[in-house]
């Protein structure tokens, strides 16, 4: 079983959409971080998150500790939110992070 | 643009080959990290370096290794290398063990 295990592997939306992506990991951690990984292959830090909620834009990242799980929310999807999202868990002295498998989101016109 | 740099950005060598990829931080960031991208494992921590010292290790091979010079930028080397090893490299730099800054990538193709 994998640490990290995120849900949905492939999720196509519609624009304007309310979109969720769920994350679950079975280590202790000391954050949780979201990326967003675009076509061309660029990784970009969307959040860093050890407790409670963070939102920029129109994407909010909740975290509940006790349960071990995160979401990632995006309200009013766009096409160019289409990439692959990614939750990495941040555990271990040297605070390491370990990916889960992604998902690729596809947003249409 | 994160302010993380890596060269080249692509690279297409033989078998048996030895390579190294090349990562400059964000002004100020001490800590590299260094992961590998290939399609059937996913992204996978290598290994850290924090102010010149190697910090953790992950999933990288012996044949593999890193060093962080005192002017902070990062050297990975890829030795023996083979057809497994295709994958994008990626470094990130953050200012301690926060928000990781990841570079564009360097792009592998082992012939």
């Amino acid at each position: 079983k994998n640490e990290v295990e995120q849900s949905p592997q492939n999720l196509t939306a519609q624009e304007g959409e309310f979109i969720t992506i769920n994350c679950s990991y079975s280590v202790g951690i000391s954050a949780l971080h979201w990326l967003q990984q675009h076509p061309g292959g660029g990784i970009v830090s969307l959040f860093m998150l050890s407790s409670g909620k963070k939102k920029h834009g129109r994407l909010i990242a909740t975290i509940n500790i006790q349960e071990k799980h995160s979401s990632l929310h995006i309200t009013a999807s766009h096409p160019r939110d289409s990439a692959v999202y990614i939750c990495a868990v941040q555990s271990g002295s040297a605070r390491q992070l370990t990916f889960g498998s992604g998902t690729q989101l596809t947003v249409l016109p | 643009d994160s302010g993380v740099t890596q060269t080249p950005k692509h690279l297409i060598t033989a078998t048996g080959q030895r390579v190294t990829l090349r990562c400059s931080p964000r002004s100020g960031d001490l800590s590299v990290y260094w992961y590998q991208q290939s399609l059937d494992q996913g992204l996978q921590f290598l290994i850290q370096y924090y102010n010149g010292e190697e910090r953790a290790k992950g999933n990288i091979l012996e044949r593999f290794s890193a060093q962080q010079f005192p002017d902070l930028h990062s050297e990975l080397n890829l030795s023996s290398l083979e057809l497994g090893d295709s994958a994008l490299y990626f470094c990130a730099s953050s200012v301690a063990q926060d928000t990781q800054y990841f570079g564009p990538g360097t792009r592998l193709t082992v012939l």
